[in-house]
């Protein structure tokens, strides 16, 4: 099946930093991708929809100033935490659209990515 | 507006027993429906959609547009069922983003 990694699996940074955490389809090509954001024992929230070669498509309450998201390629979308403050430590998942299976478009997703800012 | 909600945070059955977890959705249009299972420490991986109709792991669900609802069921459960499950709903009309339920933790004792 369709496999989407993350890079860094798990960073901690000091605050004021910026932390850019990559998503990669390994195996097919994704035009859009989500970023979400968990909390222990909860659901996940999405933060914004990354569309290659345009602007990404932010949730309401989400800054985009603040979670900078890049689609420079069909395989590649990044999301950069800028100017990182202790309440933006998370959980980041990320998740790549398989188009064109037949069956309906199919999200797989990425490992996640911990995040802690000190 | 659209919202998928799973009733029930923690669901703790017997192995061997059958297990019925809750999903209702509102949507406006045609809804695509999804499970999702995440298992301690591993990813967010797709269980079944409404669309296949299949049988994953022994779970199945079915769509019932009257009730809103896509339970998922399974006959017999096995510890190895023990994890996390999400309904998620897609939206095709913005770009198919999932909105995902609270999610409800399978605990299959033995």
């Amino acid at each position: 099946g369709a496999v989407v990694s993350q890079h860094p699996s798990w960073v901690i940074c000091k605050s004021g930093t910026s932390v850019k955490i990559e998503c990669r389809s390994l195996d097919f090509q994704a035009t859009t991708m989500f970023w979400y954001r968990q909390f222990p024992k909860q659901s996940l929230m999405l933060m914004a929809t990354s569309n290659e070669g345009s602007k990404a498509t932010y949730e309401q309450g989400v800054e985009k100033d603040k979670f900078l998201i890049n689609h420079a390629s069909l395989t590649l979308s990044t999301l950069t935490v800028t100017s990182a403050h202790p309440e933006d430590s998370s959980f980041y998942i990320c998740s790549a659209r398989e188009e064109g299976t037949g069956m309906g478009d199919t999200q797989y997703f990425g490992p996640g990515t911990r995040l802690t800012v000190l | 507006a659209q919202r998928v909600t799973q009733p029930e945070k923690l669901l703790s059955v017997f192995k061997g027993a059958p297990v019925e977890l809750k999903c209702n959705y509102s949507y406006s249009g045609s809804p695509e429906l999804f499970w999702y299972v995440q298992y301690s420490r591993q990813r967010l991986q797709l269980l079944l959609r409404h669309i296949s109709r299949e049988s994953i792991k022994g779970f199945t669900a079915d769509l019932n547009k009257g009730e809103t609802s896509f339970h998922l069921k399974k006959p017999f459960a096995q510890e190895e069922d023990s994890a996390m499950y999400y309904c998620a709903l897609s939206q095709y009309n913005q770009g198919g983003k999932l909105i995902f339920g609270q999610g409800t933790e399978l605990s299959v004792k033995p």
